[in-house]
């Protein structure tokens, strides 16, 4: 157990819909790092929150939106569903905002499947 | 952002020791090297990180020749709980690109 909580962990939606995928650091932890895995694919970096603001942004898609909270959970916006949006969503947070030597402790995951 | 290059897939047997190479030939001074494992539907876990020479934990060895231009994870006696898929990470966490990694599988 990783210390990082996820929820849902399985989220079934149509095209066109909107969800929100929420995420708890570990006890400490200031950041929070979002990632998108399709299948059969490696990790895809989105966006990182520190301490309540947005840190670095990767491939995160514009109908994509995050939001880091005063209590340090995140949570990820997705709008405007399409199919190809379905994938395994992970949340990893680290005490730091980012440095060489960080280690990111990863949740279970949200499944989410868009039919 | 230092890329790098890892064999898609490795098969070993059980017991074996298992070495997976990743090449990161523009590594920045100040870029530590991580390896993530990943199981099936699971968030990766952390193996070990390193920065120059040799690294040892409890589960794995990590060596770093010293132009830093590769890194090798060596997994002694593997077992069939070690089938994963393996991330070499190099830089900070807000730079990090895990790649597709290494699919390893362990043969009873």
């Amino acid at each position: 157990d990783s210390g990082v909580t996820q929820t849902p962990k399985h989220l079934i939606t149509a095209t066109g819909q909107r969800v929100t995928l929420r995420c708890s650091p570990r006890s400490g932890d200031l950041s929070v790092y979002w990632y998108q895995q399709s299948l059969d694919q490696g990790l895809q970096f989105l966006i990182q929150y520190y301490n309540g603001e947005e840190r670095a942004k990767g491939n995160i898609l514009e109908r994509f939106s995050a939001q880091q909270f005063p209590d340090l959970h995140s949570e990820l916006n997705l709008s405007s569903l399409e199919l190809g949006d379905s994938a395994l969503y992970f949340c990893a947070s680290s005490p730091t905002p980012g440095q060489g030597t960080d280690t990111q402790y990863f949740g279970p995951g949200t499944r989410l499947t868009v039919l | 952002l230092a890329k790098t290059t890892q064999p898609i897939s490795m098969d070993s047997y059980e017991g074996q020791e298992v070495n997976i190479t990743c090449s990161h030939n523009n590594i920045a001074t100040n870029d530590y090297i991580t390896w993530y494992q990943q199981f099936p539907s699971q968030g990766p876990r952390f193996i070990i990180q390193g920065y120059k020479t040799k690294v040892t934990n409890e589960v794995a060895s990590l060596f770093i020749p010293a132009d830093r231009k590769s890194s090798t994870l060596s997994l002694p006696r593997v077992s069939l709980s070690d089938t994963a898929v393996y991330y070499c990470l190099v830089g900070a966490p807000e730079k990090l690109t895990f790649g597709t990694g290494t699919r390893l599988t362990i043969i009873p």
